[in-house]
């Protein structure tokens, strides 16, 4: 089964507006990680936060890691047609050699 | 070119057939791995390499191979194709250090059995 689960599946907004998408994970992880996928291309790493991390911040990105609720939410703020792709979060477990594993991902439409 | 490039980008092949999915890095990265992306699976993890001449089972290893004789190569052999083996393949890098644990992405394999 899979570590990491985004919520929602799918997300339409317009263009200006703010996205936000949310991961929920298992087991104890080291850092969750945050990735992009435009159609037909291969995965962009957005962010990183570790563990011991409540918030960061990058560009129009912001990240938060609750580890109690074993949960993290990605906003992205001023959404732009540019912005459409799916959004994957990635959990790197504790000893795990640096593997991640990855949820089904949220598809996020910006509309013009 | 400096990056992760992978070969070949698209493939049609028959079951029963022997494929390699070539995966290339020029950052002298330690780790490696190989994930397949299905529709609703997001990316699972196939196999991984720590470095080079190490290599070990990630979550769907089943028919397929790996070897890392080399630190920057990294291919992915699929023994006798399945229709169930129909994905898209991605090569995936990172360093190894406590302080980065970001994976950099090759283009994708769209790998297609008949």
């Amino acid at each position: 089964s899979q570590q990491g689960e985004e919520d929602p599946q799918a997300l339409s907004i317009q263009e200006g507006e703010n996205a936000t998408m949310n991961c929920s994970y298992k087991t104890s992880i080291n850092n969750l990680q945050w990735y992009r996928q435009n159609s037909g291309r291969g995965l962009v790493h957005l962010i990183l936060i570790r563990s011991n991390e409540r918030e960061k911040h990058s560009g129009r990105l912001r990240v938060t890691l609750d580890t109690s609720k074993k949960s993290s939410s990605l906003l992205i703020t001023a959404s732009r047609a540019a912005d459409t792709a799916s959004y994957f979060c990635a959990t790197g477990i504790s000893g795990g050699y640096n593997k991640l594993i990855f949820g089904a991902g949220t598809r996020l439409a910006v509309h013009p | 070119d400096a990056g992760i490039t992978q070969s070949p980008r698209y493939k049609i092949t028959e079951t029963g057939r022997q494929v390699t999915l070539m995966c290339h890095q020029t950052w002298s990265h330690s780790y490696m791995f190989w994930y397949r992306q299905d529709l609703g699976h997001g990316l699972r993890l196939i196999y991984y390499s720590a470095a080079a001449d190490i290599t070990d089972k990630g979550e769907v290893p089943d028919g397929y191979v790996v070897s890392r004789s080399k630190t920057e190569n990294f291919p992915l052999t699929l023994e006798s194709a399945t229709r169930s083996q129909t994905s898209v393949y991605f090569c995936a890098s990172s360093e190894r250090t406590a302080l980065s644990y970001e994976q950099y992405f090759g283009p994708g394999t769209r790998l297609t059995v008949t």
